[in-house]
Formats: C-alpha cells, structure tokens, sequence
C-alpha cells in the first residue's frame, strides 16, 4: 500500500538555523507529492506540492525536490523564523487516486 | 472567502449520543473529505465525495456516515459515539482529485 514516513518530532531549532525534515514515501507509479503545514489552532494549509519527478515546489523560503529515485522529498529551509513554529505533514495522492495518504508529522519550535 | 467551514467548533459527548458535523465549502469543488487527526498517527481519511450524490469510505470509516446534501455540504454523522471517536475532525475540499485540498478549521470532538 501507499505510506509516508517523515522524520520524528519534535524539533527545536534557534531562529536563523537551517531546517530540513525528512519524508520518504511507498507508493506504486508516479504520486503527487505535498507538504501541509498546521499552524496552532488553525487547520492545515498547502504549504508546497511537486507533482512529477525532479520539480522542485517552493513557497514561502521552503523548497523540497521529488526525488524518484530515493522515493523522497525533504522540507528544507535556509533561515527559519519564529513564526514558522507549526506542525508539518509529508503527503502523497497516488496517480489515478485521490485520496491523500499523511505522515504523521513533525513539530518545529523555533526560539528567539 | 470563507473557504471550507465547519460547525461546532468544540463538541463533548457521552457515550451512545449522536451528532453531526457540518462542513461546507463555497469554492465550486467537486470533492469534499472527512479526516480525523489524533496524536501520532497523522491525518487518516474517514470517507470522502468525489462528487455530488457519492460517497466512499476511506482509511478509518467504522462508526460514521456521510452525506453529501448538495455540491456545497458534506456531513459526518456519528450514530452511536465511542471513547475512541474522541479526536479533531477535519473537513477539506478539492476541485478535483489529485488537485490541493483546502482545510477546514477543525472540529474537537470529546466523548467522555
């Protein structure tokens, strides 16, 4: 069947600090793949998606490359802030599917 | 733009009661889903509606039921509710598979 797996929580890191979560998935052909973030008390939100192999998604100073031939797609950010203090999910639609199979989350903490 | 709504926002129940939870969204998506969020295990599917008038479980469907009332509401009803229905419920809507999903803000749900 369909999984992800991302990189165990939580995670707490000084503002400024580099950031990376890892996501490796299983799935049969060529999945979408999405990162979802959970900000406190909100609901979740499309962070970034790449739907092929080698695109890379990017928003808001995060980028994370569908990688087929590691079945990954790490989050990474180059100077995390305060405000991105959230919890983040590793996602996949597999094709001719629509529903999406979640990782279980990381929580980031970043401190001032 | 409201997006995706749910109603209530916080509920507790006794053992055996039953409610409803309401979702609607107002972005013309063709697919709407139910998901539950608990500790460690990510987001899991309940059910969910690729279109008006279907329905479909998902991952965890055992002790709900859906309705799709139009294109723009999408109920989960629990008939009969269990210690282990106590979770936040997510509501989300889609234009169509494969496409992102947009969140609710969530429902928490605890049943005593």
């Amino acid at each position: 069947g369909n999984s992800v797996t991302q990189m165990e929580g939580p995670v707490t890191l000084s503002e400024e600090a580099f950031l990376t979560i890892n996501c490796t998935y299983t799935a049969t052909g060529y999945p979408s793949l999405f990162w979802y973030v959970q900000y406190p008390g909100e609901g979740l939100q499309l962070l970034l998606k790449a739907t092929k192999a080698d695109d890379k998604g990017s928003n808001k100073g995060f980028e994370a490359t569908y990688r087929k031939e590691t079945t990954s797609f790490h989050l990474e950010k180059g100077s995390v802030q305060v405000s991105d203090s959230a919890v983040y999910f590793c996602a996949l639609t597999p094709r001719g599917n629509e529903k999406l199979t979640f990782g279980t989350g990381t929580r980031l903490t970043i401190i001032p | 733009n409201a997006g995706v709504t749910q109603t209530p926002k916080f509920q507790v129940l006794k053992t055996g009661q039953s409610m409803t939870l309401q979702c609607a969204q107002d972005m013309n998506h063709n697919s709407m889903y139910w998901y539950r969020q608990d500790p460690g295990m990510g987001l899991r599917l309940i059910y969910y509606s690729a279109s008006e008038g279907t329905t479909d479980k998902g991952e965890v469907p055992n002790g709900y039921n859906v309705s799709r009332l139009n294109k723009r509401e999408f109920s989960l009803r629990l008939e009969s509710a269990a210690p282990s229905q106590t979770s936040v419920y997510f509501c989300a809507s889609s234009s169509q598979g494969r496409e992102t999903q947009y969140f609710g803000p969530g429902t928490r749900l605890l049943v005593l």
